[in-house]
């Protein structure tokens, strides 16, 4: 069934701009993961947060978790033409290692 | 190089026919999925494959089968075609383990008309 539920589903700004995508998923889980997928392309891990966790920072990627609301975050920093692509979130739950993605934010950054 | 791949990049079929997918990684995973993306981009478990054992979404129809040869291949195997099985099919690899993140193939995208 699926985990996790992206918004909102696109997402339209200019280059410079913060942009903030969230997650929310159902279940407890072990981990939270965030992927890119540029047009045509296969998805690309940016970031895992772990359950006991609650923030994460890669580069201009910033991720949090609130697990109490069963919630995700993922906000892009001074956005660049080059981040439009498509980001889902993936929960891993309970005794599996299969993480189970969301239908994805569509993000378009104009230059 | 490339960690993942797949072939062919673009399948183009007619239904009622039996297609292939090969998969290949060169990362040394242990485990290896195949993923069904469809037109509103909704990606879903196919199956989850390592030397222990074979997980199948039991949603799966039974006419698709993954056949590994060795540890770095899992071909998907597509028997009597249909309309509805036109999508995007990911292969990925990863550890077996629930911290390791995915590496996923550039897709094939299949087409039956």
């Amino acid at each position: 069934s699926q985990q996790g539920e992206e918004d909102p589903q696109a997402l339209s700004i200019q280059e410079g701009e913060n942009a903030t995508m969230n997650c929310s998923y159902k279940t407890s889980i072990n981990n939270l993961q965030w992927y890119r997928q540029n047009s045509g392309r296969g998805l690309v891990h940016l970031i895992l947060i772990r359950s006991n966790e609650r923030e994460k920072h890669s580069g201009r990627l910033r991720v949090t978790l609130d697990t109490s609301k069963k919630s995700s975050s993922l906000l892009i920093t001074a956005s660049r033409a080059a981040d439009t692509a498509s980001y889902f979130c993936a929960t891993v739950s309970g005794g599996s290692y299969i993480p189970t993605f969301g239908r994805g934010t569509s993000l378009i950054v104009h230059p | 190089d490339t960690a993942v791949s797949q072939t062919p990049k673009y399948l183009v079929t007619q239904m009622g026919n039996d297609k292939s997918i090969k998969c290949e990684q060169n990362l040394g995973h242990d485990t290896m999925y195949w993923y069904k993306q469809d037109s509103k981009k909704f990606l879903k478990i196919m199956f989850s494959y390592n030397n222990k054992e074979l997980i199948i979404n039991e949603t799966v129809p039974n006419r698709f089968s993954p056949k590994s040869p060795d540890k770095a291949h899992l071909n998907l195997h597509i028997n009597s075609l249909e309309l509805g099985d036109s999508a995007v099919y990911f292969c990925a690899s990863s550890q077996e383990h629930r911290d390791y993140e995915q590496y996923f193939g550039p897709g094939t995208r299949l087409t039956v008309t």
